[in-house]
């Protein structure tokens, strides 16, 4: 079955601090790849997404992420994280020929200020 | 822009009971997908409607049974509550067109199971 791991389960950054959150991803065919993020009191949203091309993609907010297709991984970076990054953010899958996404656990992230 | 809305946002049931979530897609979209999330976890998927029909289901009971009318709205039903049906139910709506797999969500409703 195909599943999405998430390495971080709650990260803790100061303002500025770069930020990398690992996803991992189990699948051998075509997948769509996404980050979504949840800010405090807010619903899910698109944060950047993955389909094909260019393997580095970039979001909203100065995120950005790397689909590596040999480990199965898309992480997510920032350069410099700041407080409105604090938030939950989820790596999801979906498979070439399904219509459902996998979600994985998601990470919190607190930026201090 | 009318995003996705669900209702109610909060709802109280005792085991066994049955309980009706409902949810009207962003406007223009024609696919709904439910999801469960549990306390700490993810989001995990429990079905999608397309066209009225069940396109695909998670790994949920068949207690779990959803509906999606010709407007695109859609209901999800839960028979027989248990102690960990307790969770917050996502709606999330997409545009099969579009082509882009992504998902517009709302803002859930949180189901207690007493």
């Amino acid at each position: 079955a195909q599943s999405v791991s998430q390495h971080n389960h709650h990260v803790i950054l100061s303002e500025a601090a770069s930020l990398e959150l690992g996803c991992n991803y189990s699948y051998g065919g075509t997948v769509n790849l996404f980050w979504y993020v949840q800010y405090p009191g807010q619903h899910l949203q698109l944060l950047l997404k993955y389909f094909s091309g260019d393997p580095l993609v970039k979001g909203i907010k100065g995120f950005e992420a790397e689909f590596i297709k040999s480990k199965f991984s898309f992480n997510l970076r920032k350069p410099s994280v700041q407080w409105s990054d604090t938030a939950e953010y989820f790596c999801a899958v979906k498979t070439g020929g399904g219509f459902k996404t996998i979600f994985g656990a998601g990470t919190r992230l607190f930026v201090k200020a | 822009d009318a995003g996705v809305t669900q209702s109610p946002t909060h709802l109280i049931k005792t085991r066994g009971q049955q309980v009706t979530l409902r949810c009207s897609p962003k406007s223009g979209h024609d696919t709904v997908s439910w999801y469960q999330q549990a306390l700490g976890q993810g989001p995990q998927f429990i079905f999608q409607y397309y066209e009225e029909e069940e396109r695909q289901r998670g790994n949920f009971p068949d207690r779990f049974s959803g509906h999606q009318f010709p407007n695109y709205s859609s209901e999800l039903n839960v028979n027989a509550l248990l102690l960990g049906d307790s969770a917050l139910y996502l709606c999330a709506s997409s545009l099969v067109s579009a082509n882009t797999g992504e998902l517009f969500f709302g803002e859930g409703s949180r189901l207690t199971v007493l």
